[in-house]
């Protein structure tokens, strides 16, 4: 069975911190991987994609370790606006209904 | 304008009823989805469709059906509501070979 396990949280952390969090994934032969953003009762939304040799968008850190199966993200100077729970997203060979597993997502709050 | 939209946004019925969930996108993509989130807010697949196939999650009971009558169409099609069936329905979007999906709003399902 694939999962993706990530940490629920919530993690409180103060603005302007550093904050990381990982993810880990049961299949090795998983292709692509993704960071997604859920608010409070809205839907999710694609923070990042995921590249083996890491990527970073402004405060946002992604990085991919296929050895150890894990993914991380790390946000700096963190904004009370960065509250909300990430999804960690893993897309095996084929995609569709049994391609794309979510993880249950990691709260974030940030606090002034 | 709204890249994914489904229709309604909530929806309150009673058990035993049968009840429809639209979805449109207009990105012009050739794979749609319909994921479940439960009151634990995990995100859960359940069926993805193109114009080629559809793939349906083994886990999802039949009393669910998807109905796509054209490209930018998947409607989600639910007989004999029952009160497990009380979570967040959203309705995702892909082009076919990529990763990235694009999600509706949600329909809030209350079953009573």
């Amino acid at each position: 069975r694939k999962e993706v396990e990530q940490d629920p949280g919530p993690f409180n952390v103060p603005e302007g911190a550093t904050v990381a969090f990982n993810c880990t994934y049961s299949n090795s032969a998983s292709q692509s991987f993704f960071w997604y953003r859920q608010d409070c009762r809205k839907e999710p939304k694609l923070l990042m994609s995921v590249y083996s040799s890491g990527n970073e968008d402004g405060r946002f850190t992604a990085q991919l370790n296929r050895a150890s199966q894990y993914i991380s993200l790390l946000i700096r100077d963190s904004k009370l606006s960065d509250s909300a729970t990430y999804l960690c997203v893993v897309n095996d060979i084929g995609g569709g209904a049994d391609g794309l597993t979510f993880g249950k997502g990691t709260h974030l709050i940030i606090q002034p | 304008d709204t890249a994914v939209s489904q229709t309604p946004k909530y929806l309150v019925t009673q058990m035993g009823n049968d009840k429809s969930i639209k979805c449109e996108q207009n990105l012009g993509h050739d794979t749609m989805y319909w994921y479940k989130q439960d009151s634990k807010k995990f995100l859960k697949i359940m069926f993805s469709y193109n114009n080629k196939e559809l793939i349906i999650n083994e886990t999802v009971p039949n009393r669910f059906s998807p109905k796509s009558p054209d490209k930018a169409h998947l409607n989600l099609h639910i007989n004999s509501l029952e009160l497990g069936d009380s979570a967040v329905y959203f309705c995702a979007s892909s082009q076919e070979n990529e990763n990235i999906q694009y999600f509706g709003a949600g329909t809030r399902l209350s079953v009573l």
